[in-house]
């Protein structure tokens, strides 16, 4: 069974201070992917990042960079100099590698709201 | 390219009422997933399609079910409405890939349809 947490509920910090989502997945597979994506109000889930678990080098994006440990089962969000129009939801998920027919579900943690205030 | 459309956006029902979502993936996705989210639960995932062939099921009762048709396009259908079964019903589509199966291409997810039973 796969599972992933992400303990922080809710988190406020005030526009430019740096912010890091914490997500740790539980998993029996040797290899998986690992996903970030951003839920704004409208609803519509956005694709920030996958990972493959034999790839543990970090990796950054503008002000977005991620921090994938696999010794820890880790996979940290931290965005820096945050922006208003970075509040929303988000969400770390993990899928097994897939082979052919095989299902490709995603599997979620319960999200993080983040809200940067001005 | 047009994203991934859901209709309808928002649906009101009353209990022991069924109903049907429908999801139109991006041109060319022959894979669409459906996920359902709640506050308490969270997302969860529901069935996938792919060549008019559900992959996998969630662990969901069989009042919810789903098909997906020639073009793609799928359709899920919840009867006998629940309470419970209010929630942000998201759907995703995927590219196959290369190999129709074996690669990991990225879901991309539709703003929702917003079901509320009552």
């Amino acid at each position: 069974a796969q599972k992933v947490t992400q303990a922080q509920t809710e988190i406020s910090v005030v526009e430019k201070e740096d912010v890091t989502l914490d997500c740790v997945y539980e998993t029996r597979d040797t290899t998986y992917y690992l996903f970030w994506y951003k839920q704004p109000p409208s609803g519509e889930l956005v694709f920030l990042i996958r990972r493959n678990s034999f790839d543990e080098q970090n990796e950054i994006s503008g002000r977005y960079s991620w921090n994938f440990q696999k010794s820890t089962s880790s996979f940290n969000f931290t965005i820096t100099a945050s922006q208003v129009v970075d509040s929303a939801v988000y969400f770390c998920a993990l899928s097994p590698v897939p082979s052919s027919g095989s299902a490709r579900q995603l599997t979620f943690g319960s999200g993080t709201q983040l809200t940067v205030l001005p | 390219k047009a994203g991934v459309t859901q209709t309808p956006r928002y649906l009101i029902k009353t209990r022991g009422q069924q109903v049907t979502l429908s999801c139109s993936p991006i041109s060319g996705h022959r894979s669409v997933s459906w996920y359902q989210q709640t506050p308490g639960q969270g997302l969860q995932f529901l069935f996938e399609y792919f060549s008019e062939t559900q992959r996998n099921k969630g662990n969901f009762p069989g009042r919810f079910s789903g098909r997906q048709f020639s073009n793609s396009r799928s359709e899920m259908n919840v009867s006998t409405l629940e309470l419970g079964d209010s929630a942000l019903y998201l759907c995703a589509s995927r590219h196959p890939g290369l190999a129709g199966g074996s690669s990991y291409n990225e879901q991309f997810f539709g703003p929702g349809t917003r079901l509320t039973v009552l």
